[in-house]
């Protein structure tokens, strides 16, 4: 069974930095392109940043309202996702769900329950 | 970066109702479009990628449509889990965006 477990999430003032991880198991973890999305409270889905696998030499792409503040990250051998975020808004607040990019054409096919980050002074 | 826009925001139905969602493109994204499903509190499920390929274990009802910049999302003979918000998100190209999501309550 396919399972992603994120942690790391907090309350962190304005400027400040946060780390979240994401567990998985349950399936091959270097096979596959790994997502993070988010949710700000009672708000839709955004895309935030996605890494490719080593045979892509884990190249990584960014929504624009995160880029230059946040960097994606893997760890194979320990099957792990991370998200370093910097510079935090107050914008940035929400749910930190990672993803799995499943082998049908790049879109997410399994999802954490999320972390929630908490921006505020 | 590509707009998503769905329509309606929300609607009301009942049990055993057809319902369709829209979702337009604001430019070509051929048929790379996929559909979730969200309940309160929970993880999306992908429902369809590809417009209209339906994702292993989900149920037969759900269907997509669609290509270039139009596709729609639909629901045939409505059941009570399927009380949730919908969205549409493109992975033609980077930045992937999602539509703004469509609520169906019950009437």
């Amino acid at each position: 069974e396919v399972q992603l477990v994120e942690s790391g999430g907090g309350l962190v003032q304005p400027g400040g930095s946060l780390r979240l991880s994401c567990a998985a198991s349950g399936f091959i973890f270097s096979d596959y392109f790994m997502d993070w999305v988010r949710q700000a409270p009672g708000k839709g889905l955004e895309w935030v940043a996605r890494i490719r696998i080593k045979a892509d030499s884990y190249t990584t792409e960014y929504a624009a309202s995160v880029i230059d503040r946040f960097s994606i990250s893997r760890d194979d051998s320990e099957n792990s996702l991370f998200l370093q975020m910097n510079s935090l808004e107050i914008e940035d607040t929400a749910v930190y769900h990672c993803a799995r990019v499943g082998r049908n054409g790049g879109t997410t096919d399994y999802w954490g329950q999320g972390a929630l980050v908490t921006v505020s002074s | 970066a590509i707009r998503m826009t769905q329509s309606p925001s929300s609607l009301s139905a009942t049990t055993g109702d057809r319902v369709t969602i829209a979702c337009r493109a604001s430019q070509d994204i051929n048929i790379y479009l996929a559909w979730y499903q969200q309940k309160p509190g929970k993880a999306p499920k992908l429902l369809i990628y590809g417009a209209s390929t339906l994702q292993s274990g989900v149920p037969s009802r759900f269907s997509g449509s669609g290509s270039g910049t139009d596709f729609s999302l639909t629901i045939t003979y409505l059941q009570s889990e399927d009380f949730a918000t919908y969205y549409c998100q493109h992975y033609s190209s980077y930045p992937l965006t999602f539509g703004g999501g469509t609520k169906v309550e019950i009437k």
